[in-house]
């Protein structure tokens, strides 16, 4: 069965940083292509950033390029997103999604949340 | 940029009843195009992949089509679980994008 578990998540200030993990299990993550994908409190769907399986091509939205880091240990079977610099509007339920085939997200997590507040 | 329109944001409908949700790209995005379920607390679940395809254990009553600029999703006939906001997503680019949404409510 896939599974995939965000932790991480937590209050933290304006400014502030913060590391989301992913644990993967169920499929052979290095296979896979991940995202993280976001949802503020009550909105929409957002996507945050795309790893390929090897960790060679990354791809970031405009609205964390510069701030946010998205990583993988295939070893460990685990996807990172280092999160700095965080503001008021990057409050919201973190998920790690699987890429299908780069169609589509066929599985989530459960999410974290992330609350950005003084 | 690609921007994803869906339509309508809401709908209220019954038990049984036939539900067409609209999904409009802003540039030609072939079939790369995905539908989501999301219910209140949970995370979202995929529904149809590339614009027409479905997804392993998703009910047959769950179908999707178009091309181009112009999808829909349709719910042949609703049941109670299917209540849930639906987001489409197109996969022909970075960013990857998503529509703002579609709630679907109990009549």
């Amino acid at each position: 069965e896939v599974q995939l578990v965000e932790s991480g998540g937590g209050l933290v200030q304006p400014g502030g940083s913060l590391r989301l993990s992913c644990a993967a299990s169920g499929f052979t993550f290095s296979s896979y292509e991940m995202n993280w994908v976001r949802q503020a409190p009550g909105k929409g769907l957002e996507w945050v950033s795309y790893i390929s399986s090897s960790g060679s091509t990354i791809y970031y939205a405009d609205s964390v390029k510069g701030r946010f880091t998205i990583s993988r240990d295939n070893a460990k079977n685990s996807l990172y997103l280092q999160m700095n610099s965080l503001r008021a509007e990057d409050t919201a339920v973190y998920y790690c999604a699987r890429d299908k085939q780069l169609v589509s997200f066929d599985y989530w997590g459960q999410g974290t949340l992330v609350t950005v507040s003084s | 940029d690609i921007q994803m329109t869906q339509s309508p944001s809401s709908v209220s409908a019954s038990v049984g009843d036939r539900v067409t949700i609209t999904c409009r790209a802003s540039q030609g995005i072939s079939s790369w195009l995905a539908w989501y379920q999301q219910k209140p607390g949970k995370a979202p679940k995929l529904l149809i992949y590339a614009a027409s395809s479905l997804q392993s254990g998703v009910p047959s009553r769950f179908s999707g089509s178009g091309s181009g600029t112009d999808f829909t999703l349709t719910i042949s006939s609703l049941q109670p679980e299917d209540f849930a906001t639906y987001y489409c997503q197109q996969a022909n680019s970075f960013p990857r994008t998503f529509g703002q949404g579609t709630r679907l409510e109990i009549k």
